[in-house]
């Protein structure tokens, strides 16, 4: 098993532009999330998906949106990137009800220019 | 509002010694209280957790202490080595959605040879 996967591990952008970040895990999880890991603050969460077709905001939502139209994938797409979206961009997925452990994908390095 | 309080920022130790890292909540419907390490440029992994039904929770050299009604929980390491230097995260949620979990800022640990 591959785990969670993300792509790209880098990125730069110029501010107003848009992207999508990848996110595929293959452990048929139920659970998936993405989260946002800033200096000195810990990581936030940004998007959570409780299955296929259905999504919900967390804590810092704006600017972001996501679908699931599969269990196995949950793209982040930036709207129009700002530079306060430089940031650390991590992928997590969970068996949902029958384990509490979130597994973490490596990470995408966004920086926005 | 940081909802989970973690200290220290950064912790130094000497091979063979005792690191401590502790946390505090203020949401007293947290029932779920995890601890993360991180090792530069990889996505934080689940070392430990516990629920609050107990005080205590120990797996290998990890353990966890639980205080409920001083809202405090903390992470002890004995025998520290520097294979342990990483950054670690408490975290606290009320449940396995993970969508209102709160992350602390991190400690950065180094344990010294």
């Amino acid at each position: 098993n591959a785990g969670v996967t993300q792509t790209p591990k880098f990125q730069v952008l110029k501010t107003g532009q848009s992207m999508t970040l990848q996110c595929a895990q293959d452990m048929n999880h139920e659970y998936m999330s993405w989260y946002r890991q800033d200096p000195g603050m810990g990581l936030r969460l940004i998007h959570y998906s409780v299955g296929a077709g259905i999504t919900d905001q967390g804590e810092v939502p704006n600017g972001y949106n996501v679908s699931r139209s599969t269990t196995e994938d949950f793209p982040l797409r930036l709207l129009s990137a700002a530079p306060s979206q430089t940031s650390v961009y991590f992928c997590a997925s969970s068996m949902g009800q029958a384990s509490y452990e979130q597994y973490f994908g490596p990470g995408t390095r966004l920086t926005v220019t | 509002q940081q909802q989970v309080k973690q200290s220290p920022q950064s912790l130094i130790v000497q091979k063979g010694g005792i690191s401590i890292i502790n946390c505090a909540y203020e949401n007293t419907a947290f029932d779920y209280f995890p601890w993360y390490q991180q090792f530069p440029g990889k996505g934080p992994a689940l070392l430990i957790a516990i629920r609050p039904d107990v005080s205590e929770k120990k797996e290998g050299r990890f353990t966890i202490s639980f205080n409920k009604s001083a809202k405090q929980f903390s992470l002890h390491i004995m025998d520290s080595q520097p294979g342990d230097s990483a950054t670690y995260f408490c975290a606290a949620s009320t449940r396995p959605l993970h969508n209102d979990m709160r992350f602390g800022a991190g400690t950065r640990l180094t344990v010294k040879p």
